[in-house]
């Protein structure tokens, strides 16, 4: 069974912190997918980044990167230099090619303060 | 815009009326999810279509609830005798045909449901 706990519920930084978003998964697939979507006080979620299970290479993309670890079930994500406007509710999701849903965390609501 | 919509963005029934939801997903992809979300929590699956099929429900799907996607474009989800338990953002998302960017879901705005 797919399983997807991000273990911190919220997150408060001053703006230029840079803050890292916790995502730990379990799944009895060796092929997956895993996701991290934002969504702002308009309630769309936005897609940010796919990752394949079997591409560990970390991304970064401006002052978003990920951390995907396999050998700890992990992928984090850190924001660098936090602004106000990445305020929001941020989301892991896990899914695998023979499911069609998708399994979503409980979400991060990380406030950034000015 | 050619991103997903849908359609109430707010409704507000009360406890026994039928409500629908509509979704226009982005015009190239075949595939179409809804999901519910409720207040604190992370999206949660409802149903899948391909094309005009339905792949898959989850159990969340009680009988009241259905979902179709007639000509394989847009997509209706109908909640028949709303009850309080109803209420929740419901979200509809869609992907690509089989490919490399077809694990990717595109969501909606949502439509909010507050059921009185």
């Amino acid at each position: 069974a797919q399983k997807v706990t991000q273990a911190q519920t919220e997150i408060s930084v001053v703006e230029k912190e840079d803050v890292t978003l916790d995502c730990v998964y379990e799944t009895r697939d060796t092929t997956y997918y895993l996701f991290w979507y934002k969504q702002p006080p308009s309630g769309e979620l936005v897609f940010l980044i796919r990752r394949n299970s079997f591409d560990e290479q970390n991304e970064i993309s401006g002052r978003y990167s990920w951390n995907f670890q396999k050998s700890t079930s992990s992928f984090n994500f850190t924001i660098t230099a936090s602004q106000v406007v990445d305020s929001a509710v941020y989301f892991c999701a896990l899914s695998e090619p023979n499911n069609n849903d998708m399994r979503f965390g409980a979400g991060t609501r990380l406030t950034v303060k000015p | 815009d050619t991103g997903v919509s849908q359609d109430p963005r707010h409704k507000i029934t009360k406890r026994g009326q039928n409500v629908t939801f509509r979704c226009d997903p982005i015009s190239e992809h075949n595939r179409l999810y809804w999901y519910r979300q409720t207040l604190g929590q992370g999206p949660e699956f409802l149903t899948y279509f391909q094309n005009e099929a339905q792949l898959e429900k989850s159990r969340l799907l009680s009988d009241r609830f259905s979902a179709e996607r007639p000509k394989g474009s847009f997509s209706t989800l109908e909640i028949q005798r709303t009850e309080q338990g109803d209420s929740a953002m419901y979200l509809c998302a869609s992907s690509p045909p089989l490919g490399g960017r077809s694990y990717e879901q595109y969501f909606g705005p949502g439509t909010r449901l507050t059921v009185t």
